[in-house]
C-alpha cells in the first residue's frame, strides 16, 4: 500500500516562513491535499489538488508538488497557524493520510 | 452553509455494536460520495469507509472489513455506519466527511467519540 511519510514536528519563529514536507513514491503523479487540524478540532482542508486555495484560507499557505516530495509552505507565521497538519492524497481506491506533522510557533 | 453533524457516539464494551449517524444540510447530498474517516487519541487520519451518491459503490478498509457497515438514506439526506464486534482499538473519534472528487475532503463534521472498554 502507498505510504506518505512526513516529519513528526517542524518548529518556525513568528513571521518566518514553515515548510512542511510529504514524501511518497513518485508522488508528484498524484494529487495532494493538506489538511490543519487545532486541538479539539476536525480537520480543515488548506490546499487541495497540490496548489489550490479552499475559499477562505489566506495567500500565506501555498504547496508544491514534484518528484517525490509534496510542500506545504506557510509563510508569515503566526501562533494562530500553530496545528497538527496532514497531507493526503488518493491511491487507486484508497485514501491514504500521512502521518502529520504538529507545527510549533516558538 | 454545508454542515455535517454526527451522532451515536458512546462507550461500549468490546464485541458490541454501535450506530453512527451523519445528518446533512446546505448541499444536494445525493450528488455526492460521503465517507467516514477517525481519529484515535493522539493518532492520525484513518478513512475507514467511503460510499458512492447512489450507494452502489462501497470501500472499506482492512481495519474494518466485514465488522463495519457504511450505508446512506439520499431521502433523509444521512449517513450511517453500523460498528459490530468492536475492539478496544476501534476507540476514536470518528468524523463523517463529504467527498470532493477524485477524493479530497472539504467539508467535516464536528466528530462523535466511541470508546471501546470493559
Amino acid at each position: 500500500s502507498y505510504v506518505l511519510t512526513q516529519p513528526p514536528s517542524v518548529s518556525v519563529a513568528p513571521g518566518k516562513t514553515a515548510r512542511i514536507t510529504c514524501g511518497g513514491d513518485n508522488i508528484g503523479s498524484n494529487s495532494v491535499h493538506w489538511y490543519q487540524q487545532k486541538p479539539g478540532q476536525a480537520p480543515v482542508l488548506v490546499l487541495y489538488s497540490d496548489t489550490a486555495r479552499p475559499s477562505g484560507i489566506p495567500e500565506r499557505f501555498s504547496g508544491s508538488n514534484s518528484g517525490n516530495t509534496a510542500t506545504l509552505t506557510i509563510s508569515r507565521v503566526g501562533a494562530g497557524d500553530e496545528a497538527d497538519y496532514y497531507c493526503q492524497v488518493w491511491d487507486r481506491i484508497t485514501v491514504v493520510f500521512g502521518g502529520g506533522t504538529k507545527l510549533t510557533v516558538l | 452553509q454545508v454542515q455535517l453533524v454526527e451522532s451515536g457516539g458512546g462507550l461500549v464494551k468490546p464485541g458490541g455494536s454501535l450506530r453512527l449517524s451523519c445528518a446533512a444540510s446546505g448541499f444536494t447530498f445525493s450528488d455526492y460520495y460521503m465517507s467516514w474517516i477517525r481519529q484515535a487519541p493522539g493518532k492520525g487520519l484513518e478513512c475507514i469507509s467511503y460510499i458512492s451518491s447512489s450507494g452502489s459503490t462501497i470501500y472499506d478498509a482492512d481495519s474494518v472489513k466485514g465488522r463495519f457497515t457504511i450505508s446512506r438514506d439520499n431521502a433523509k439526506k444521512s449517513l450511517y455506519l453500523q460498528m459490530n464486534s468492536l475492539r478496544a482499538e476501534d476507540t476514536a473519534v470518528y468524523y463523517c466527511a463529504r467527498v470532493s472528487r477524485p477524493v479530497w475532503f472539504a467539508y467535516w463534521g464536528q466528530g462523535t467519540l466511541v470508546t471501546v472498554s470493559s
